[in-house]
């Protein structure tokens, strides 16, 4: 069962450089994000997918894109790598929205990024 | 703009103790509330409570929803060392049908043998 897999794990990058993490899953969900996770904070939304196409903006978008051309990949790009995006990254996705397992998020295991 | 807070930040305690995490929210639309544990990798889904399910059990594990006071309480007994984590209590933001959620900061419990 791979779930919500996300690569890289680890990368470092230098000021100014561009990466894309990319993430997949394989339960058919509709719903996919984008969070960042930086030391001693919870998690913060970056961007979501309700689906195939659709993309929008979430609470900390700025030095981000992404895109949703399948229902399985969502990749976040970084274009111009800053030192204050060094963070924990996940990606996550959704199956619907009624019942309790409809409300759960399943959570990649995440890519540490450091931009030096 | 919704607001999840947590408290402690961090708690330090022996096996065997009982641990009590606070969760205090404002938000609009309430729909549920999420608990997650989160040791070194992604979170953990715990429990979600929401208006019709307000406490939630699993083991030693227990979690309270008072919509009363715009809070909830992760209730740990019996603590052992595999239970030092992160704490993560998050809502769906703004009550959006698309689950985006909003966290807390989390509260860090070690537990010492």
């Amino acid at each position: 069962n791979a779930g919500v897999t996300q690569t890289p794990k680890f990368r470092i990058l230098k000021i100014g450089q561009s990466m894309t993490l990319q993430c997949t899953q394989d339960m058919n969900h509709n719903y996919m994000y984008w969070y960042r996770q930086d030391p001693g904070m919870g998690l913060k939304l970056i961007y979501y997918s309700v689906g195939a196409g659709i993309t929008d903006k979430g609470e900390v978008p700025n030095g981000y894109n992404v895109s949703r051309s399948t229902t399985e990949d969502f990749p976040l790009r970084l274009e111009l790598a800053a030192p204050s995006q060094t963070s924990v990254y996940f990606c996550a996705s959704k199956r619907g929205e009624t019942g309790d397992s409809g409300n759960t998020i399943y959570f990649g295991e995440g890519s540490w990024l450091t931009v030096v | 703009e919704d607001k999840v807070v947590q408290s402690p930040l961090s708690l330090v305690v022996h096996e065997g103790d009982t641990v009590t995490l606070n969760c205090s929210y404002e938000v609009t639309n309430f729909r549920s509330l999420l608990w997650y544990k989160q040791e070194k990798k992604a979170p953990t889904f715990l429990f979600m409570l929401t208006s019709s399910g307000i406490e939630k059990k699993s083991g030693r594990l227990s979690s309270i929803l008072d919509k009363k006071e715009l809070s909830s309480i992760l209730n740990i007994t019996a603590t052992q060392t595999g239970d030092s984590a992160i704490y993560l209590c998050a809502e769906p933001a703004g009550g959006t049908s698309y689950g985006k959620l909003t966290f807390g900061q989390g509260t860090i419990l070690t537990v010492h043998p």
